[in-house]
């Protein structure tokens, strides 16, 4: 398997764009998160899916910011409209339930978003 | 709300050198605790999970304990290596498939 996917690596914008982060787990695993990691603040959890279904938004900043899960194999975290403090990594990361799963998330090389 | 330490936030060891790196939790309820390592400019790669119900776990010259009930645990590396240099994160997991709560990392460097 090639691992968690993430599109674009690098995203350069100026304020008030949309920008669309894109995510392909690992085929089997139905879980995904969204993650942001910033100096200031290290690395949070924005949002997870279970099945496609979301779970806990509770970390999304505000209502800039959306995400979705059409199917078991494609992500989307949009920022509308974006903002200079907006600017970070995002990560995505992926695992999988079994009987014998260890819950390891395994992460993407992650999106370096700069909102200028 | 689960609040997770790491110190030091920064070592510079030579090489050679056996070394522990410390994470301590907040809430001791926890599902499992997972150690990651992250380069720079780079994603994040885990290195040992342990549950709630283990004590501790092995991969090669890395070994990771946990003792839940004083809240942490510790990341031992036996004669580290420049290659070894690099971010080390400690993440708490309190529930299967639940968000992971991460420290703020020690930065890592071996000289050589």
């Amino acid at each position: 398997d090639a691992g968690v996917i993430q599109s674009p690596r690098h995203e350069v914008t100026e304020m008030g764009q949309e920008v669309t982060l894109r995510c392909k787990p690992i085929s089997g695993h139905d879980y995904l998160f969204w993650y942001r990691q910033t100096m200031m603040r290290g690395l949070e959890l924005l949002i997870y899916f279970n099945n496609n279904v979301p779970i806990d938004d509770s970390g999304m900043p505000e209502d800039r910011f959306s995400a979705k899960m059409p199917n078991a194999s494609f992500s989307t975290l949009k920022i509308q409209p974006s903002e200079p403090r907006d600017s970070a990594v995002y990560f995505c990361a992926s695992s999988s339930w079994d009987r014998t799963s260890t819950d390891t998330q395994y992460f993407g090389p992650g999106t370096r978003l700069t909102v200028l | 709300k689960q609040e997770v330490t790491q110190i030091p936030a920064a070592l510079s060891v030579p090489e050679g050198e056996n070394l522990v790196l410390n994470c301590s939790f907040t809430d001791s309820a926890i599902y499992n605790l997972q150690w990651f390592r992250q380069d720079p400019g780079k994603g994040l790669t885990s290195l040992l999970l342990i549950q709630s119900s283990q004590r501790e776990q092995t991969s090669g010259r890395l070994n990771a304990s946990l003792d839940k009930s004083s809240g942490r645990s510790t990341l031992y590396i036996a004669a580290s290596q420049p290659g070894d240099s690099a971010t080390y994160l400690c993440a708490v997991s309190m529930e299967y498939g639940n968000k992971l709560v991460f420290g703020a990392g020690t930065i890592l460097r071996v000289k050589s």
